[in-house]
């Protein structure tokens, strides 16, 4: 699977939208993004996943650029309980995860 | 949905003495996962099955741990000697897998914290 880099840390006014950006320059064409947190003490959460498309839930967006080779994860109104660790992640079909050392949001007051 | 079940959240336990950890997947699901988070080396795949099959144990850091899956509704992790250097969080996973496309996202139990003194 694509190796994955994020940065260690990152800040983000509370109310204002978190972007965290993720580079995957070695993505394959059938090879998914996927994005989870990890709030401290718990388990890893699922937040959104997406191929070429950009891709929106009730959590967050995924913008992923055309040629693939990155994108970000946008909380549109980060709150203080949006404050994790995120792990960017790609995989291929039928292929198993492989957790970095994620990104670590802190959302300020 | 109770989500994946793991058991003891906690355990704290003498080197030597043998470790058994549990994990309910979701119901409909059929892949279940072993990890390991330790602060040195972030989050590990330990082992994973696929309708109670253990697919892949490459993760598995040595002879001293086990996994099995006896049914679709359960799963142990058992590391026998236990050594200090085990201490850390085992989380369980489970999943849908289906057909094609993405396979479906992994859901996570509470995780045990395993201290092993």
């Amino acid at each position: 699977d694509a190796k994955t880099t994020q940065p260690t840390s990152m800040d983000c006014a509370e109310g204002r939208a978190a972007n965290l950006p993720c580079n995957h320059s070695t993505i394959s064409g059938n090879e998914y993004v996927y994005w989870y947190r990890q709030i401290h003490s718990q388990g890893p959460q699922y937040i959104i996943h997406g191929l070429k498309n950009n891709e929106t839930n009730e959590m967050a967006s995924l913008i992923i650029t055309e040629d693939r080779k990155s994108s970000t994860l946008i909380l549109p109104h980060a709150t203080l309980r949006d404050t994790a660790v995120y792990y960017c992640i790609v995989r291929g079909p039928g292929n198993q995860f492989y957790f970095g050392t994620g990104t670590s949001l802190t959302v300020i007051p | 949905d109770a989500g994946v079940i793991q058991s003891p959240r906690h355990e704290v336990t003498e080197m030597g003495q043998e470790v058994t950890l549990r994990c309910k997947p979701i119901s409909g699901h059929n892949s279940l996962f072993w990890y390991r988070q330790t602060m040195m080396r972030g989050l590990e795949l330990l082992i994973y099955f696929n309708n109670n099959v253990p697919i892949d144990d490459s993760g598995m850091p040595e002879d001293r741990f086990s996994a099995k899956m006896p049914n679709a509704s359960f799963s142990t992790l058992k590391i026998q000697p236990s050594e200090p250097r085990d201490s850390a969080v085992y989380f369980c996973a489970s999943r849908k897998q289906g057909g094609g496309g993405s396979s479906g996202e992994q859901y996570f139990g509470p995780g045990t914290r395993l201290t092993v003194t």
